[in-house]
């Protein structure tokens, strides 16, 4: 059972564009929304992570958008770069640390 | 600050084998967990930790153990290997406090079961 569901599988955006990764999540008690970077023979890294408490947070060119009366939200990278190529993991998590990660989206910026 | 590591980086053993995964973190972090990481699937929970002597199983704890004796080393040992255990493993650390979640990946270890 998928508890955090991620799309789309893989992206490709032009250089300067709008990267969008969206997750939908059915677990009401989840409050805690990480979205993970993992660059090719390295561990994730914490990217931006956001609570239910707020709709949004904007980290830099990162902005985590929250709905949660949808159950959704979702990852905008603004003026995407080659360097952001990388896969991009959603995840959530109740209370502590257990979290439940989604399957990835693979981001290809063209030059 | 090493952060967590892990050893070895790579590794193939043969159907039956026994082996340990070394995991370490230097950040005096109460919670440490092993995922494995597969193709289409993202990471899933194997084993977790919440402190020294403290573990509990995760989405796929079936073919892996776990001890905690110190609160710097979780190992993750294979008990008799098989091919659908060839994967990426992920050790991760973090404190156990609420309001900060963020967890510390090692570098993994690619395990190839033949």
């Amino acid at each position: 059972q998928q508890q955090v569901k991620q799309s789309p599988q893989s992206l490709i955006v032009q250089k300067g564009g709008i990267s969008i990764i969206n997750c939908a999540y059915e677990n009401t008690a989840f409050d805690y929304f990480p979205w993970y970077q993992q660059f090719p023979g390295k561990g994730p890294a914490l990217l931006i992570a956001i609570r239910p408490d707020v709709s949004e947070k904007k980290e830099g060119r990162f902005t985590i958008s929250f709905n949660k009366s949808a159950k959704q939200f979702s990852l905008h990278i603004m003026d995407s770069q080659p360097g952001d190529s990388a896969t991009y993991f959603c995840a959530a998590s109740s209370g502590f640390q257990k979290l439940v990660f989604g399957t990835g989206t693979r981001l290809l910026v063209s030059p | 600050n090493a952060g967590v590591t892990q050893t070895p980086k790579f590794q193939v053993l043969k159907t039956g084998q026994s082996m340990t995964l070394q995991c370490a973190q230097d950040m005096n972090h109460e919670y440490m967990s092993w995922y494995r990481q597969d193709p289409g699937m993202g990471l899933r929970l194997i084993h977790y930790s919440v402190g020294a002597g403290i573990t509990d199983q995760g989405e796929v704890p079936n073919g892996y153990n776990v001890s905690r004796s110190t609160t710097e080393d979780f190992p993750l040992r294979l008990l008799s290997a098989a091919p659908s255990q060839t994967s990426v493993y992920f050790c991760a650390s973090s404190y156990w406090t609420s309001g900060n979640n963020e967890q510390f990946f090692g570098p993994g270890t690619r395990l190839t079961v033949l």
